[in-house]
């Protein structure tokens, strides 16, 4: 069955402070993986994707198939990055369907 | 271009009343999802229309149906409520590409309460 999964329900650091929200998924299959981002009083939206090995707004995520995970991290975390954290992964090849994690809620005390 | 819109944002029913929810999607969009998200849960995918037929269908029972206008909106019915069903539905759209990158573009959500 595919499945991701968010230990973490909250997660709190402080400014400056590194950050690293853990994901886990489960997929028999070769997984394409997203983290989505939800700001307070903004829609939920798309952060980066594992595909694209890109760093977005100081966040990178790496795909580690032998332990199943793909943990969001910034080094220095900002005020700004307070927020609702989700990760997905695509649910077979070629469907535009995410299986989403229950998320984290990061919070940057000041 | 405003996005994916939705409506109604909040709505109330009572149990065993029918519900239709409604979404446009993001201009030159044509593939509709939608997705249930119960309080502390990550959304959850319910079905998924193109070319105004459903294409995929996550675990969600009969009483859920949609549909999808040749305009690309579409709409979420929910027959015979129960309080199990209130949650913020979410409606999100995608352009229909081989390649599709896996961004997903949300509504705002409607909340919908079931007493």
């Amino acid at each position: 069955a595919q499945r991701v999964t968010q230990p973490e329900k909250l997660l709190s650091v402080f400014k400056g402070a590194p950050v690293e929200l853990k994901c886990n998924y489960s997929y028999s299959g070769s997984p394409e993986l997203f983290w989505y981002v939800q700001y307070s009083r903004q829609r939920l939206q798309l952060l980066l994707r594992h595909i694209s090995r890109e760093s977005i707004k100081g966040f990178t995520a790496d795909l580690n198939k032998g332990e199943t995970s793909f943990h969001l991290k910034k080094p220095f975390a900002q005020e700004e990055d307070s927020a609702m954290y989700y990760c997905a992964l695509r649910s077979s090849q070629g469907a535009q369907k995410l299986v989403f994690g229950q998320g984290t809620r990061l919070t940057i005390n000041p | 271009d405003a996005g994916v819109t939705q409506s109604p944002t909040h709505l109330i029913k009572t149990r065993g009343q029918q519900v239709t929810l409604r979404c446009s999607p993001k201009s030159g969009h044509d593939t509709v999802s939608w997705y249930q998200q119960a309080l502390g849960q990550g959304p959850q995918f319910i079905f998924q229309y193109y070319e105004e037929e459903e294409r995929q269908r996550g675990n969600f029972p009969d009483r859920f149906s949609g549909h999808q206008f040749p305009n690309y909106s579409s709409e979420l019915n929910v027959n015979a409520l129960l309080l199990g069903d209130s949650a913020l539905y979410l409606c999100a759209s995608s352009p229909r590409l081989a390649g599709w990158s896996g961004e997903l573009f949300f509504g705002e959500g409607s909340r919908l309460t079931v007493l």
